[in-house]
C-alpha cells in the first residue's frame, strides 16, 4: 500500500485567500484524523471521521476551518479566509482499529501564510 | 484531559550507546503509543503497550509500562546516526464524549556519529 497521502506537500499563500488541503487515506482505514502541528501547541487534533461522518470536531479552531470527507478515500481540509496564524504543518491520519488505536500518518503538508 | 509528556525534551548521544527517554500521563489508560518523527517527516508508529502489559520489544526498541507510576519508557539500545529523530507518546484521551489519542510535545533524540 502507498501509506496515506497528502496534498500539495506546500504550500504558500496570501492572508485571505482560501487554502484546500488533500488527503487520501490507506485502503480499508475506516478512521481519518485532520492534525495541525506548531512549534507553540505540539500536535492538535482537529477532527476525524469514521466511515465518512465527522465524529469529533471540536478541535476545529474556527468557522474559517472546515473539513469534508465525501468517500472513504479521500478529504479535505478547508481554510478560507487563511490567516497567518493558520501557518502550520498539516497532517491527515488513518486508522483501522479505532480512534485511540495506530495511526498511519501523511507526510504533512506545510502551509505558511503570508 | 489526560496529556503524556515527554521527559527529557532534548536528548544527545554518542553513536552506539543507549537512549531512554519517559513519558508521563495523569489518568488512567488502555494502551500507550509511541512514535517517532524524523524531521520534515510524518509520525511513524513504532510500538502500542496495553495496560495488561509491563514491558514489550520490537528490534532495537524496549517500552516498559507501569501502570501505578502512570509512567512509560522507550529505550533505544545501540543508538544509530538515523535514529535521530523526535519521539512521541501518545496516550488516550478520557474525556467525556472524546475518544482520541493525544500526543505529548515530544522528546528531540540527536545520536551524534
Amino acid at each position: 500500500d502507498a501509506g496515506v497521502i497528502q496534498s500539495p506537500r506546500h504550500e504558500v499563500t496570501e492572508m485571505g485567500q482560501e487554502v484546500t488541503l488533500r488527503c487520501k487515506p490507506i485502503s480499508g482505514h475506516d478512521y481519518l484524523f485532520w492534525y495541525r502541528q506548531t512549534m507553540m501547541r505540539g500536535l492538535e487534533l482537529l477532527i476525524y471521521f469514521n466511515n465518512n461522518v465527522p465524529i469529533d470536531d471540536s478541535g476545529m479552531p474556527e468557522d474559517r476551518f472546515s473539513a469534508k470527507m465525501p468517500n472513504a478515500s479521500f478529504s479535505t481540509l478547508k481554510i478560507q479566509p487563511s490567516e497567518p496564524r493558520d501557518s502550520a504543518v498539516y497532517f491527515c491520519a488513518s486508522s483501522y482499529r479505532g480512534p485511540q488505536e495506530t495511526q498511519y500518518f501523511g507526510p504533512g503538508t506545510r502551509l505558511l501564510v503570508l | 484531559s489526560q496529556q503524556g509528556e515527554e521527559d527529557p525534551q532534548a536528548l544527545s548521544i554518542q553513536e552506539g550507546e543507549n537512549a531512554t527517554m519517559n513519558c508521563s500521563y495523569k489518568t488512567s489508560i488502555n494502551n500507550l503509543q509511541w512514535y517517532r518523527q524524523n524531521s520534515g517527516r510524518g509520525l511513524v508508529h513504532l510500538i502500542l503497550i496495553r495496560s495488561n502489559e509491563r514491558e514489550k520489544h520490537s528490534g532495537r526498541l524496549r517500552v516498559t509500562l507501569d501502570t501505578s507510576k502512570k509512567s512509560s519508557s522507550l529505550l533505544i539500545t545501540a543508538s544509530r546516526a538515523a535514529d535521530t529523530a523526535s519521539y512521541f507518546c501518545a496516550t488516550p484521551n478520557s474525556g467525556a464524549g472524546s475518544y482520541q489519542l493525544t500526543f505529548g510535545k515530544g522528546t528531540k533524540l540527536s545520536v551524534i556519529p
